[in-house]
């Protein structure tokens, strides 16, 4: 069964620090892909990034990178140089190709908080 | 703007009472899924509708039921109303399904009272 796990529940910080963000998944598929998104204080769910199971590089985005390693099952995701306005919920979420038709499970969540 | 677009936004009702969720997909998306979002249970999968037919059902209770139709858009009825279905439910929209990203809708906050 696919699960997705985010053990940090909250993570608070001040503004311009570094934080990172963990996810660890359980898969029994080959094939698979892995998401996060992300939910402010709004409300709305935004996607972030994808990932599929064949393609561990790592990639950066801006202030937001995201490493995958399938070694470990995880997909954490690094914010540099936070800001008030990455505060929000961030969740992950596991995509299976021959299972569950498809549907993402998410992680619980993991709220963010910068400081100013 | 995620395309994706639920209606009403906010929801009120008594215990007992039914209601109906409705969602339209972004334009060209095929499949249509439904969440819960609750404080104490994070995003509980629901159930998916792919090109008006059911796909996956997830943790859906039998009091809860939707569809898809043919314009693509669809509708989540909730009947027998309890206080614990007081929640966030999101419709989201994928185009292909697998590994293709969700797009969500702002959400309809249901309130049971």
């Amino acid at each position: 069964a696919q699960k997705v796990t985010q053990a940090q529940t909250e993570i608070s910080v001040v503004e311009k620090e570094d934080v990172t963000l963990d996810c660890v998944y359980e898969t029994r598929d080959t094939t698979y892909y892995l998401f996060w998104y992300k939910q402010p204080p709004s409300g709305e769910l935004v996607f972030l990034i994808r990932r599929n199971s064949f393609d561990e590089q790592n990639e950066i985005s801006g202030r937001y990178s995201w490493n995958f390693q399938k070694s470990t099952s995880s997909f954490n995701f690094t914010i540099t140089a936070s800001q008030v306005v990455d505060s929000a919920v961030y969740f992950c979420a596991l995509s299976e190709l021959n299972t569950n038709a498809g549907k993402s499970t998410f992680g619980d969540g993991t709220t963010l908080t910068v400081k100013p | 703007d995620s395309g994706v677009t639920q209606t009403p936004k906010h929801l009120i009702t008594a215990t007992g009472q039914r209601v109906t969720l409705r969602c339209s997909p972004r334009s060209g998306d095929l499949s249509v899924y439904w969440y819960q979002q609750s404080l104490d249970q994070g995003l509980q999968f629901l159930i998916q509708y792919y090109n008006g037919e059911e796909r996956a059902k997830g943790n859906i209770l039998e009091r809860f039921s939707a569809q898809q139709f043919p314009d693509l858009h669809s509708e989540l009825n909730l009947s027998s109303l309890e206080l614990g279905d007081s929640a966030l439910y999101f419709c989201a929209s994928s185009a292909r399904g697998v590994g293709s990203p969700l797009h969500f809708g702002n959400g309809t906050r249901l309130t049971v009272t």
